[in-house]
């Protein structure tokens, strides 16, 4: 099993650009998050989903935005980066208790 | 305590030094308390899951326990190693969904030989 995978592994991207963040897991979890961490504020919650068809608000929600089509996939948006974004975004999933965390997506915005 | 908070932020022992850190989260609707430990570059990964009031939990050199009355949980190392080198984050369930975890910000244990 893989567990949690994460795609890409880094990325550089400009002001204004957008990009997409895949998260998968095969360990038929129902619930699915992504946090980013940032120096000094620890992880923070972007969205989560408590399962396929279904997403909801984290901490830290504005300018991203997600999707849980299938059940092993949760994606990540970005429509209009900004360096503010700048941060390392980490995907988890769980049974609704202890959450499996992916290898970690390095984003830096310019 | 309306959050959950860590102390302390770091921390640097040499070998052999057994060392602990602490968790508070709000004591009010407990549900349960997960540590993690996390290894730079590396992804953090489940330590224990806490549930019940006087819980201990261990796992090697490391143990923990939990007082859910007062809100807190304290990580204990015993005989410190390199390899236990770490941030170590505990996460509690603030909105009362068991599901959504909030995140401490961490202690960063430091060992040297």
């Amino acid at each position: 099993n893989a567990g949690v995978t994460q795609t890409p592994k880094f990325r550089v991207l400009k002001t204004g650009q957008s990009m997409t963040l895949l998260c998968a897991q095969d360990m038929n979890h129902e619930y699915m998050y992504w946090y980013r961490q940032d120096p000094g504020m620890g992880l923070r919650l972007i969205h989560y989903s408590v399962g396929e068809g279904t997403t909801a608000k984290g901490e830290v929600p504005d300018g991203y935005n997600v999707s849980r089509l299938k059940k092993q996939n949760f994606l990540l948006g970005l429509e209009s980066a900004a360096p503010s974004q700048t941060s390392v975004y980490f995907c988890a999933s769980s049974t609704q208790g202890t959450q499996f965390f992916g290898p970690g997506t390095r984003l830096t915005v310019l | 305590i309306l959050n959950v908070e860590q102390s302390p932020q770091s921390l640097h022992v040499q070998e052999g030094d057994s060392t602990n850190f602490t968790c508070s989260f709000p004591s009010s609707n407990f549900y349960a308390l997960h540590w993690y430990r996390w290894e730079t570059a590396k992804s953090p990964e489940a330590l224990f899951v806490m549930t019940l009031n006087g819980d201990e939990k261990k796992k090697g050199r490391i143990s923990a326990t939990l007082n859910t009355k007062e809100g807190y949980s304290y990580l204990y190392i015993k005989g410190s190693q390199p390899e236990d080198s770490a941030t170590y984050l505990c996460a509690f369930p603030l909105t009362g969904t068991a599901s959504k975890l909030t995140f401490g910000t961490g202690t960063r244990l430091q060992v040297t030989l």
